[in-house]
């Protein structure tokens, strides 16, 4: 397996712009985590799934944010209207969750907003 | 709410000291406990965990510690070296798919 997949790795938009950030969790994971990295927040969970459900989104900053998992194999997060504030790291992340096992990160999005 | 807190937030060490960060969770239904390093521009990748039924766990220079009566484990690393030098997070969660939440980090500085 290759690992979680994220897409793209590096994003440069101007404010107002609609952003998608992709992510392919580890085939036969089945809990998936967003989560958005900056210095002041560190790593800061915005949303999670288990099994293609979103089960807490109390993380998401406003309704500017949103988050989808339409299969097992497939996941995005999208802000719109972006603003400068949301620039940051943006790290997917995928575990296998009986027993309380490893999350596995994907390499991350680096988003720009001007 | 779950809550997890990370001390200290930075920890200069020299080369061949130990380290140890220390972190306390809210959630007492939390049961499972991963240490995470990650190094500049990288992804944070798992260097140990440990869960509620036991209390240390030892690999090689790294050790955890839990004391799930206080709510709160800890990451010891002896002889550092300069290769050690990274954040370190500290995380809690508990099975059947619950959440992961990270603590603040702690950025390690090993000096030669």
């Amino acid at each position: 397996d290759a690992g979680v997949i994220q897409s793209p790795r590096h994003e440069v938009t101007e404010m107002g712009q609609e952003v998608t950030l992709r992510c392919k969790p580890i085939s036969g994971h089945n809990s998936l985590f967003w989560y958005r990295q900056t210095m002041m927040r560190g790593l800061e969970l915005l949303i999670y799934f288990n099994n293609n459900v979103p089960i807490d989104d109390s993380g998401m900053p406003e309704d500017r944010f949103s988050a989808k998992m339409p299969n097992a194999s497939f996941s995005t997060l999208k802000i719109q209207p972006s603003e400068p504030r949301d620039s940051a790291v943006y790290f997917c992340a995928s575990t296998f969750d009986r027993g309380g096992t490893e999350a596995f990160f994907g390499q991350g999005t680096r988003l720009t907003v001007v | 709410g779950e809550n997890v807190e990370q001390h200290p937030s930075t920890l200069s060490v020299q080369e061949g000291d130990s380290a140890v960060i220390k972190c306390t969770y809210s959630d007492s239904a939390s049961n499972y406990f991963p240490w995470y390093k990650q190094e500049l521009g990288k992804r944070p990748q798992l260097i140990i965990d440990i869960r509620s039924n036991v209390g240390e766990k030892k690999d090689q220079r790294i050790a955890v510690t839990l004391n799930k009566t206080a709510k709160h484990f800890s990451l010891h690393i002896t002889e550092t070296q300069p290769e050690d030098s990274a954040v370190y997070f500290c995380a809690a969660t508990y099975n059947q798919g619950g959440k992961l939440i990270f603590g603040q980090g702690t950025e390690l500085s090993v000096k030669p």
